[in-house]
Parts: structure tokens; C-alpha cells; sequence
């Protein structure tokens, strides 16, 4: 199993610009979620699903966007980005929210000019 | 809300020293805590899962305990070698809310 993959490892946006941000699991979970990691501030959840075609918002939704059409893939969009959206993502699944161990993916680099 | 607290925020031991690291919440309506580690610049790699009703768990040179009434946690490592460098992090996952929430870590540096 490849666990969880995120694509891009790193990526440089200007001011305005969209683009989505990939996450995979080959693990068959049901749960997954969006983490963006800032100094000082911790891992605070972006969006999460609970299983394909539902999603719900975490702690700091705005200016993302999620879908879930299938249990393996889970993007995230930046519909206009800004700078206060530079930071480190990740990705999370397991195989249910109560019970499951959550794995993590190795991150995308995110920075906004 | 639930907030997780973890203290220090950074420890330097030399190696082979015996240490733990301590994590307290809020709210302690949750189903689980787990403890991570991260290295520097890469992903978080899951330790130790504590579901809500048990105490304990071990993996090797770690054992980390779970103390739901009081809100707390501590992860024990053993023998502290070198690669054990790395900010450990605790979360929880709540029953009112389908997330972790993370604690700010502690930077450990194990000086040979």
C-alpha cells in the first residue's frame, strides 16, 4: 500500500491564481480530512468527509473548496489565492472517524506571492 | 472548544536519559489520543492510539497513558537515543466534533 499521497510535494502561486491540491489513499478509509500546518498556530482542520459524496467544514474553511466523488481521492481547491494561505498541507485518512488510527501524507509546500 | 496543551514546548536531554512529555485537554468527552512525531520539513508519523477506555499503550521504547478524567496524557520514552529527535505532537479526537485537535508539540533534541 502506498498509504496516503499528496501531489504536489511543493508550489508557488501569485495572488489570484486557482489550483487543487491532490490527496490519495489506497487504504479504503472512509474519513478523510485537510490539515494546513503555521508556526505558532499548530495543525488546524480545513475540511473533512466521513465518506464519498460528503464533506463538512472544519476550522478554517474560507477560501477552500472540497469534494469527495470517490472513497479514494479527496482535493482541495483554492478558488483565488492569497498570501495568508502560504503555508504547509496535509492530508489525512482513517478508516473511521472514532476509531481509526490517522494516517497523514507527506505534505504540500504552499506559497503565495 | 477543546484545547490541547502540551508541556515543555522544548527539551534537550543528553542521550539514554529516560523522559516523558505531557499533554492535557479540555474536554474530555473524546473518543481517542494519538501521539505523533514529526521531523523536521516531513509528514506527521503516527505512535501510540489510545482509545477512550483504555489506559495505556506500548510500542517498544514507548508507552504512552491516558487519564480521560483529568484530561491528560503522557508519552514515555525509554533510553532516549539520537533519532529520537523530533517534535512529538498529541490530538484528540472528540465525540462533538469529527477531527483532531492538535496540541502545539514538543521540539525533543536528544544530544549524543
Amino acid at each position: 500500500n502506498a498509504g496516503v499521497t499528496q501531489t504536489p510535494k511543493f508550489q508557488v502561486l501569485k495572488t489570484g491564481q486557482s489550483m487543487t491540491l491532490q490527496c490519495a489513499q489506497d487504504m479504503n478509509h472512509e474519513y478523510m480530512s485537510w490539515y494546513r500546518q503555521d508556526p505558532g498556530m499548530g495543525l488546524r482542520l480545513i475540511h473533512y468527509s466521513v465518506g464519498a459524496g460528503i464533506t463538512d467544514q472544519g476550522e478554517v474553511p474560507n477560501g477552500y473548496n472540497v469534494s469527495r466523488s470517490t472513497t479514494e481521492d479527496f482535493p482541495l481547491r483554492l478558488l483565488s489565492a492569497a498570501p495568508s494561505q502560504t503555508s504547509v498541507y496535509f492530508c489525512a485518512s482513517s478508516l473511521s472517524t472514532a476509531w481509526g488510527e490517522q494516517y497523514f501524507g507527506p505534505g504540500t509546500r504552499l506559497t503565495v506571492t | 472548544k477543546q484545547e490541547v496543551t502540551q508541556i515543555p514546548a522544548a527539551l534537550s536531554v543528553p542521550e539514554g536519559e529516560n523522559l516523558v512529555l505531557n499533554c492535557s485537554f479540555t474536554d474530555s468527552a473524546i473518543y481517542n489520543l494519538q501521539w505523533f512525531r514529526q521531523d523536521p520539513g516531513k509528514g506527521l508519523t503516527s505512535l501510540l492510539l489510545i482509545q477512550s477506555s483504555q489506559r495505556e499503550q506500548t510500542s517498544g521504547r514507548l508507552n504512552a497513558s491516558l487519564d480521560k478524567s483529568s484530561g491528560r496524557s503522557t508519552l514515555y520514552i525509554a533510553a532516549s537515543q539520537p533519532g529520537d529527535s523530533a517534535t512529538y505532537l498529541c490530538a484528540v479526537m472528540g465525540t462533538g466534533r469529527r477531527a483532531l485537535t492538535f496540541g502545539s508539540g514538543t521540539r525533543l533534541q536528544v544530544q549524543p
